[in-house]
């Protein structure tokens, strides 16, 4: 069973830049089957699509954040993905969260990772 | 304001049956495009239900059915328990906006 976690600061300043990672066990993100995404979730915006990938090459990105998000993979490691979101502000702060697609679902989750923007 | 419309709240006793809506248009479900729903339960991350329109991952108790018709979509859950009371998503793709939506949510309450 693929197990998915959020890792990364809880609080940063506006303008800085968001670096998570999510660490990915009992699965690897070189599979075939499965794309790879980000998520994040807050009172003001609901459920948020972000951004998603797969190990072949294949980024696809939320038109309203492309400007400041890169997701990516570390070829060394096919058990960790990354999101970077840049020139953070007030309305980025949310619970964020990785997971596994498949199908176009998100069918595994990790449990989130609270990240607040504030001076 | 989401491009996926679905009703703040429902509410049923135990063991009846509940069904909670997801409106959309011509560029998301009507298209048709996939939808799948989601259960968050209270302080958890979401939770895959549906996929698919109606399929059940492996797990999900058969209480729980999918629908989709035209441009809107529904989720079904049949002899409600109190373990059901969450909130409830449902997602697809719109192709205007280039991106996966979710609805609103819907926060179920068991009586």
């Amino acid at each position: 069973q693929v197990r998915l976690q959020e890792s990364g600061p809880g609080l940063l300043k506006p303008s800085e830049t968001l670096s998570l990672t999510c660490t990915v066990s009992g699965g690897y993100i070189n599979s075939n089957y499965f794309y790879w995404g980000w998520f994040r979730q807050s009172p003001e915006r609901g459920l948020e699509w972000i951004a998603s990938f797969h190990y072949s090459g294949s980024t696809y990105y939320n038109p309203s954040l492309e400007s400041r998000v890169t997701i990516s993979a570390n070829t060394t490691s096919v058990t960790h993905f990354y999101l970077q979101l840049s020139t953070v502000t007030a309305a980025d702060s949310a619970m964020y969260y990785c997971a596994r697609r498949s199908s176009g679902a998100a069918d595994s989750w990790g449990q989130g990772i609270m990240v607040t923007v504030s001076s | 304001q989401s491009a996926l419309t679905q009703p703040p709240s429902v509410s049923g006793a135990p063991g009846q049956k509940v069904t909670i809506s997801c409106t959309g248009s011509s560029s998301n479900i009507g298209a048709p495009q996939d939808v799948h729903w989601y259960q968050q339960l209270p302080g958890a991350a979401p939770k895959l239900l549906i996929y698919k329109n109606t399929d059940r991952p492996s797990g999900v108790p058969d209480r729980f059915s999918g629908s989709r018709s035209g441009t809107s979509a529904s989720l079904a859950i049949t002899g409600l328990q109190p373990e059901d009371e969450a909130d409830y998503y449902c997602q697809s793709y719109d192709s205007g906006l280039r991106a996966s939506i979710f609805g609103g949510g819907t926060k179920l309450t068991v009586l």
